[in-house]
């Protein structure tokens, strides 16, 4: 069974500082994807990483994939109240396109 | 082009009503999702559709029904519904070639 786990679960962070946000899953897998959610909001989808080493960033964020260690990172450069939000990692098994999600990391960027 | 839509984005229900939960999507996608929020579980899969006519159990199946009405439509169905269902249902859809799922706007469920 694939179990996917992020930490922290709730982040405080100022504005301006760097932080990273970690997805550990538990079997093989070469497709993981960032999700982020504001309150009372459905999901946007942020990255798609397809293979191993594979690195995007989209402005203040950027995701980078190890399928060997089995392990994704989000970091956050010089954070600012509006990446305040809820991000999900989320892990396609080996069969079919089934996702399963980390429990989600609620990030706060306080002035 | 709306996505995803679901209906209602609001139900309040009593123990032992019944009630379905519309998704659509206009994205030509094969297959379809149905997920439940729960505060501090993430996102659990209920059903998913991996095309027209299939459908499969996801995680957490029990006290529920889908139906692929046809490429477009996947509804969710609580035969008799209990306060354990209270929940944020997500409706998703994605075609093979993208990767990415893309999630409707939620239905907030209340079970009394």
């Amino acid at each position: 069974e694939l179990k996917v786990e992020q930490n922290p679960l709730f982040l405080s962070m100022q504005e301006g500082k760097n932080y990273t946000i970690y997805c550990n899953y538990s079997t093989t897998s070469d497709r993981l994807y960032w999700y982020r959610q504001d309150p009372g909001k459905s999901l946007e989808s942020l990255f798609v990483l397809l293979s191993n080493g594979a690195v995007k960033q989209e402005g203040r964020l950027m995701a980078s994939l190890d399928t060997k260690a089995r392990l994704s990172t989000l970091h956050i450069t010089a954070a600012v109240h509006d990446l305040s939000a809820t991000y999900f990692c989320a892990v396609r098994g080996t069969s079919g396109s089934r996702l399963t999600f980390g429990e989600g990391t609620q990030l706060t960027v306080n002035p | 082009n709306a996505g995803v839509t679901q209906t209602p984005k609001f139900q309040v229900l009593k123990t032992g009503q019944s009630m379905t939960l519309q998704c659509a999507q206009d994205m030509n996608h094969n297959s379809m999702y149905w997920y439940r929020q729960d505060p501090g579980m993430g996102l659990r899969l209920i059903y998913y559709s991996a095309s027209e006519g299939t459908t499969d159990k996801g995680e957490v199946p029990n006290g529920y029904n889908v139906s692929r009405l046809n490429k477009r439509e996947f509804s969710l169905r609580l035969e008799s519904a209990a306060p354990s269902q209270t929940s944020v249902y997500f409706c998703a859809s994605n075609s093979v070639s993208q990767e990415t799922q893309y999630f409707g706007p939620g239905t907030r469920l209340l079970v009394l």
